[in-house]
């Protein structure tokens, strides 16, 4: 069964550094999400990407987030410089279109821990 | 607006049980409501789902049930397995663009 890869799967950094957390959709694909989970809360939207751009993004995703699709294969969630508070499972997702009762299928995770 | 309100927190059931789970939400544009699975250490995982013009889905043992009047869902799980136990999340989205989560529900299924 086709899948979402996620790398890392788990990556611990230094406050104020950099992060770029890389995901692999499902081929056909066309729809690309990314959300957080912070240890024991609930899933949290923050970004969705469709032809090359941004096509909604939630509050959480500020300035210091970035996405982008460099290769035609691979999807990048970059954090420019990391807070405490962005210590989170980050999940990627990949759905066929974006609307309609469309399935999300979700990757594994990555686990960021920032110290 | 465009919160989406889960209970319980956590959930305990004897093995054959009926574990029910439910939601509320805020924003009437929501037109998809999707219960999710996650097992630990995995991505959540689509269970079942809905639109808001029907007011029941039944697959296998898992049933939604769906009340647009007073904008609440819930899922039911009817003989309920050791294996079911994992934590489940309901979730609301228009156009899959912005999916909503509620703060999800930890099922523990006892043998």
């Amino acid at each position: 069964e086709p899948e979402v890869t996620q790398t890392p799967s788990h990556q611990v950094t230094q406050m104020g550094q950099e992060v770029i957390l890389r995901c692999v959709p499902i081929s056909n694909h066309l729809y690309f999400y990314w959300y957080r989970q912070i240890l024991g809360q609930k899933v949290e939207f923050l970004v969705s990407f469709y032809n090359n751009e941004i096509s909604e993004k939630s509050e959480i995703f500020d300035d210091q987030f970035s996405v982008e699709r460099p290769d035609g294969s691979n999807f990048t969630l970059k954090i420019r410089s990391t807070k405490l508070e962005d210590s989170a499972m980050y999940f990627c997702a990949s759905s066929v279109e974006g609307s309609g009762a469309n399935v999300l299928t979700f990757g594994a995770g990555s686990r960021l821990t920032v110290l | 607006q465009q919160q989406v309100k889960q209970s319980p927190q956590s959930l305990i059931v004897q093995k054959g049980g009926i574990s029910i789970i439910n939601c509320a939400y805020e924003n009437t544009a929501f037109d998809y409501f999707p219960w999710y699975q996650q097992f630990p250490g995995k991505g959540p995982a689509l269970l079942i789902a809905i639109r808001p013009d029907v007011s029941e889905k039944k697959e296998g043992r898992f049933t939604i049930s769906f009340n647009k009047s007073a904008k609440q869902f819930s899922l039911h799980i009817m003989d309920s397995q050791p294996g079911d136990s994992a934590t489940y999340f309901c979730a609301a989205s228009k156009n899959n663009n912005d999916m909503r989560f509620g703060a999800g529900t930890r099922l523990t299924v006892k043998p």
